[in-house]
């Protein structure tokens, strides 16, 4: 069955920092890959997906993410975090030829000051 | 402006209580999807649709039920057999198909509370 699993449910970064948010999937062939972000009380907003193509992908608000095939992974990054990206990163996939988003269990952002 | 438009954002149900939550959506999509959120474990799946008059059960549906009359709207009736309900609900649509078009888009979620 397919699976995500974001290891980390709850990461503290100093303001400035750089970020890194781990994700792997389990899943027979490549996967459609999502980062979404959750404010508290909101819904999730789309950070940025892959595909296919280029393995290093940009997104919005300053955050990219890497597919590296042979480990699986499909880690988030930021360079300097800002304090407004405290929130809830979903990693999530969508296999190829269908449309299910399956959600990983979520990683907490806190930035300090 | 399309979007997801999900009412109430608050919603307080009494015991034995039905509640039915609200999902409207104008971005033409054709699947669409209903998910529980509780804190420190994620978003689990509870019904998803992929065409009207048409539904899936997903990985908690007992305690819920929803229908899918009209391609924008897919409301969720929260049963009094739902035996812990009190959780933030979240709605979401996508395409049914095709690479470009698997991302989901979410309501603001709907507070749901027993009390």
């Amino acid at each position: 069955a397919q699976s995500v699993t974001q290891p980390d449910i709850h990461i503290t970064v100093s303001e400035g920092a750089s970020l890194e948010l781990r994700c792997n999937y389990s899943y027979g062939a490549t996967p459609y890959l999502f980062w979404y972000v959750q404010s508290p009380g909101q819904g999730l907003q789309l950070l940025l997906k892959y595909f296919s193509g280029d393995t290093l992908v940009q997104g919005i608000k300053g955050f990219e993410a890497e597919f590296k095939r042979s480990q699986s992974s499909f880690n988030l990054r930021k360079p300097s975090v800002h304090w407004s990206d405290a929130a809830e990163y979903f990693c999530a996939v969508v296999h190829t030829g269908g449309f299910k988003t399956i959600f990983g269990a979520g990683t907490r952002l806190f930035v300090k000051a | 402006d399309g979007g997801i438009t999900q009412s109430p954002k608050y919603l307080f149900r009494k015991e034995g209580q039905n509640v039915t939550l609200s999902c409207e959506q104008n971005l033409n999509h054709d699947a669409m999807y209903w998910y529980r959120q509780d804190p420190g474990q994620g978003l689990r799946l509870i019904y998803y649709s992929q065409i009207v008059n048409d539904f899936q059960k997903g990985d908690i549906a007992e305690g819920y039920s929803v229908s899918r009359e009209k391609k924008e709207s897919f409301p969720l009736t929260v049963t009094s057999a739902q035996k812990n309900p009190t959780a933030f609900y979240l709605c979401a649509s996508s395409t049914a198909r095709g690479a470009s078009g698997t991302e989901a888009f979410f309501g603001q979620g709907t507070r749901l509370t027993v009390v």
